[in-house]
């Protein structure tokens, strides 16, 4: 199994452009996330989906859009690049709810600069 | 504001060193999660804990849900244990917005 993955690895955007980061798994699990972690802070909560066709806002979705359309496939649409948008991007993955008390199983990350 | 606070920030040891990392939060919560991050980035889960110890290999989670606290303790640190440790937890009646992740604990074992 791959288990969790993510494309492209790093990328640099202008300001102003869009793009969509990737997020696969093959572990057939219902729960996935995306998070950003900023130098210095803890990784924060954009969006969460807890099976195809449905989707939350976390803690920080201002600026960002997803879609779940399979079990697999989580993508992270981020609109109109702007430099507070500069982080790194991890994408996870849970049989059961975080929250419950599930492992989660991160991607490598996307290290994303909006010059 | 629910807050997740871990000392400390950075700590470097000799090999062979009995390690011990703190996190505390402000409210009851349901779960307590412990994360190992590489120095490369990758971010493994390591721990979930509502009660009790846990122990795998030289690791060894607990928590102490009176006085909301948990520590992470590696014995015999070795090099590669050289990484960020990283306490998440879920707030009690957060419902389903996820983890509150504390800022990390910067962990440097020299040989």
């Amino acid at each position: 199994n791959a288990g969790v993955t993510q494309t492209p690895k790093f990328r640099i955007l202008k300001i102003g452009q869009s793009m969509t980061l990737q997020c696969t798994q093959d572990m057939n699990h219902n729960y996935m996330y995306w998070y950003r972690q900023d130098p210095g802070m803890g990784l924060k909560l954009i969006y969460y989906s807890v099976g195809a066709g449905i989707t939350d806002k976390g803690e920080v979705p201002n600026g960002y859009n997803v879609s779940r359309s399979t079990t697999e496939d989580f993508p992270l649409r981020l609109e109109l690049a702007a430099p507070s948008q500069t982080s790194v991007y991890f994408c996870a993955s849970s049989y059961r709810f975080a929250a419950s008390g599930g492992h989660q199983f991160f991607g490598p990350g996307t290290r994303l600069t909006v010059l | 504001k629910n807050e997740v606070e871990q000392s400390p920030q950075n700590l470097t040891a000799q090999e062979g060193e009995f390690i011990t990392i703190n996190c505390s939060y402000s409210v009851g919560i349901s779960a307590l999660h412990w994360l190992q991050q590489h120095p490369g980035g990758g971010i493994v889960s390591l721990f979930m804990l509502s009660s009790g110890k846990k122990k795998h290999g030289r690791l060894i989670a607990t928590i102490n849900i009176q006085e909301k606290h948990s520590s992470l303790h590696i014995t015999a640190s070795h090099p590669r244990d050289s990484a960020v440790y990283i306490c998440a937890v879920q707030f009690s009646g957060g419902g389903a917005d996820g983890l509150t992740f504390g800022k990390g604990t910067h962990l440097i074992i020299q040989p």
